[in-house]
């Protein structure tokens, strides 16, 4: 059974560079695609964007300029970085496992987060 | 950008059914998917693909959508069922992955 571990900083300076990593176990990270989604306090959930195991990513138009995702498939970790950050970035950030299933029509697919971490609090202040 | 919309709250007593919606312009076209969370923990998946259900999610849990409206459905509400909902999809190109604002369902 996949399990996902958040880790990472839990405070970071206004204006620096989040960095948090995901470590996937009891599974390959190969072969699937895989999210960040962010909670702040007292609020819903927003998702960050994916990475597949291949490099390739898919963000939030909120986010894009200031997130980067990552894949290391020999230690089956994938990352996420942001920056610069500010208070409004304060949050739980969640990694996710994507399953993927086909629709219909060809060549369209659903996605959804199928397994989740534990999530890890991000704290941003001076 | 694209929006799932749900009611702030939700009441019921313990064994009243509780229903909640989402709505949301390419649900037509698009799969609801419903998380349960409660207080300190990480979501869990209780529906997918409108209404099936993962192992493990007791039958009272159930999905349904029509139009633009997905709804949860949970037939004799429980209170460790007290939780918040939230509902998710994706936009009709599948590059918009969204999460609804969330219900928080009360069962007293």
């Amino acid at each position: 059974q996949v399990q996902l571990q958040e880790s990472g900083p839990g405070l970071v300076k206004p204006s620096e560079t989040l960095s948090l990593t995901c470590t996937v176990s009891g599974g390959s990270i190969s072969g699937s695609y895989w999210s960040w989604i962010r909670q702040p306090p007292g609020k819903g959930l927003e998702w960050i964007g994916y990475i597949y195991y291949s490099g390739s990513t898919n963000y939030n138009p909120s986010l894009e300029s200031r997130v980067t995702m990552s894949v290391d498939t020999s230690k089956d970790q994938f990352s996420l970085r942001m920056s610069p950050v500010t208070a409004a970035d304060t949050a739980v950030y969640y990694c996710a496992r994507v399953e993927r299933t086909t629709s219909t029509a060809p060549g369209h697919y659903y996605y959804y987060m199928d397994v989740w971490g534990k999530g890890t609090t991000v704290t941003v202040s001076s | 950008s694209y929006e799932l919309t749900q009611p702030p709250s939700v009441s019921v007593s313990p064994g009243q059914t509780a229903r909640i919606t989402c709505s949301g312009d390419a649900l037509p076209k698009k799969f609801a998917y419903w998380y349960q969370q409660k207080s300190g923990q990480a979501p869990v998946l209780v529906i997918y693909e409108d209404r099936k259900r993962p192992s493990g999610i007791p039958e009272r849990f159930s999905g349904s959508s029509s139009g633009t409206v997905a709804t949860l459905t949970i037939s004799g509400a429980q209170v460790e069922d007290e939780a918040d909902y939230y509902c998710y999809s994706t936009d009709t190109s599948a590059n918009h992955w969204v999460f609804g604002g969330g219900t928080k369902l009360t069962v007293l």
